[in-house]
């Protein structure tokens, strides 16, 4: 079975600071990369996702990750955080193929704090 | 943009009581799931529902939960006798390839007193 690990549980970053978050997953075969964003009191969003092709993903808001396949990594990173950007930060993967109920496991987020 | 909506956004029960959560998915999506959030902690796998059967549920979906899709549009689920221990934000999202793009909800917060 597939897990996700982020290595990050809370960090605390200025506006307009470099992001990095951690992301890896273990899983033998081909997988999907997620990353979600929740906000306070809201649902997840989903930021970027890959399924294959240029390893480099961008997605909303100004966020890119970067699949490693070698080092089992899907890293999410922004150039300049906003204090708006303050949420918990969701990687996930699923397995499968179109036509598969495949679904999402979680890793234990990353509560990111931007401060003014 | 196409939403998927829960109902109710918060309800309280006591424990021992049923409680039914719906949701209603995007109307092109045929792939539905329900995902729970302990205070806290990550968001966790119950279940996955396609041509109406369930596909995959994880360990935590027991005996006391059930889904059921009443009347094509509706995805609910039950939890027949409340435990403390399933106080958490229950999260409904739906796909239309099952794969590749899942849309959530807001949630239902559950409390069980």
């Amino acid at each position: 079975a597939q897990s996700v690990s982020q290595h990050n549980h809370h960090v605390i970053l200025s506006e307009a600071a470099s992001l990095e978050l951690g992301c890896n997953y273990s899983y033998g075969g081909t997988v999907n990369l997620f990353w979600y964003v929740q906000y306070p009191g809201q649902h997840l969003q989903l930021l970027l996702k890959y399924f294959s092709g240029d390893p480099l993903v961008k997605g909303i808001k100004g966020f890119e990750a970067e699949f490693i396949k070698s080092k089992f990594s899907f890293n999410l990173r922004k150039p300049s955080v906003q204090w708006s950007d303050t949420a918990e930060y969701f990687c996930a993967v699923n397995v499968g193929n179109t036509g598969t109920a495949s679904k999402l496991t979680f890793g234990t987020g990353t509560r990111l704090q931007v401060t003014l | 943009e196409p939403e998927v909506t829960q109902t109710p956004s918060h309800q309280v029960t006591q424990m021992g009581q049923e409680v039914i959560l719906r949701c209603v998915p995007i109307s092109n999506h045929l792939y539905f799931y329900w995902y729970r959030q302990i205070l806290g902690q990550k968001v966790e796998f119950l279940v996955s529902f396609y041509n109406n059967e369930i596909s995959e549920k994880s360990e935590i979906f027991d005996d006391q939960f059930s889904v059921e899709r009443p009347d094509g549009s509706n995805f609910t689920l039950k939890i027949r006798s409340t435990k403390l221990e399933d106080s958490a934000m229950y999260f409904c999202a739906s796909s239309d390839t099952g794969v590749y793009g899942y849309t959530f909800g807001s949630g239902t917060r559950l409390t069980v007193v």
